[in-house]
């Protein structure tokens, strides 16, 4: 069966430092790959996706990048956190567009 | 622009009761519609999918309907448990080839009280 798994599930940060979140998914190849937000009281903000290595999307401009070196990996990252970046972090990956989205647990990122 | 709301935002109910969350859509072009379950501080777990040309789809104690026409899909959750207490979020996939479109409800956040 395949799973995801992100990691950490929590992080604090300072405001400046850099940021790497890391997604894997096992048990399918060449999945669709997603990095969503969900900032409190809204919803699920769409920041990234990937239909392969190397091909990366980006729906918003913003202070984050993502890369995806692996089949089955996707990282999100940050040179330099804003305030403004904290959030709650979800990956996700779906086989085909017409089968369901599959989430990871999420990482709580707090910036001070 | 597709925008996706759901009411109530908040519902609380007695264990045992039947329950309907509704998800309403501005653009009836679409091409499925995700119902998904949120537990405080975790991922989404999907519920149930329906394609642009179903009318329901049912697992177990839920049933999800569609109506492409009104923009409206239903969550019913019968026999409610305080298990099943969490966040339900609605999603709607524009077409067949924007899956990274993906537009999410704030969704309604469920309390079943034993």
């Amino acid at each position: 069966s395949q799973t995801i798994h992100q990691w950490p599930a929590t992080l604090v940060q300072p405001v400046g430092s850099p940021l790497s979140l890391e997604c894997t998914v096992e048990g399918t190849s060449n999945p669709n790959l997603y990095w969503y937000r969900q900032a409190a009281g809204r919803g699920l903000q769409l920041l990234f996706y990937s239909v392969g290595i190397g091909q990366i999307s980006s729906e918003v401009p913003q202070n984050l990048s993502a890369s995806r070196p692996q089949d089955r990996q996707f990282i999100l990252s940050s040179k330099k956190l804003l305030l403004s970046d904290s959030g709650f972090y979800l990956c996700a990956w779906s086989a085909q567009i017409n089968q369901p989205q599959h989430f990871g647990d999420g990482t709580r990122l707090s910036i001070l | 622009k597709q925008e996706v709301t759901q009411i109530p935002a908040a519902l609380s109910v007695p264990e045992g009761e039947n329950l309907v969350l509704n998800c309403s859509f501005t653009d009836s072009a679409i091409y499925n519609l995700q119902w998904f379950r949120q537990d405080p501080g975790k991922g989404l777990t999907s519920l149930l999918l329906i394609q642009s040309s179903q009318r329901e789809q049912t697992s177990g104690r839920l049933n999800a309907s569609l109506d492409k026409s009104s923009g409206r899909s239903t969550l019913y959750i019968a026999a409610s448990q305080p298990g099943d207490s969490a966040t339900y979020l609605c999603a709607v996939t524009p077409s067949e080839t924007s899956y990274d479109k993906v537009i999410f409800g704030p969704g309604t956040s469920l309390s079943v009280i034993p």
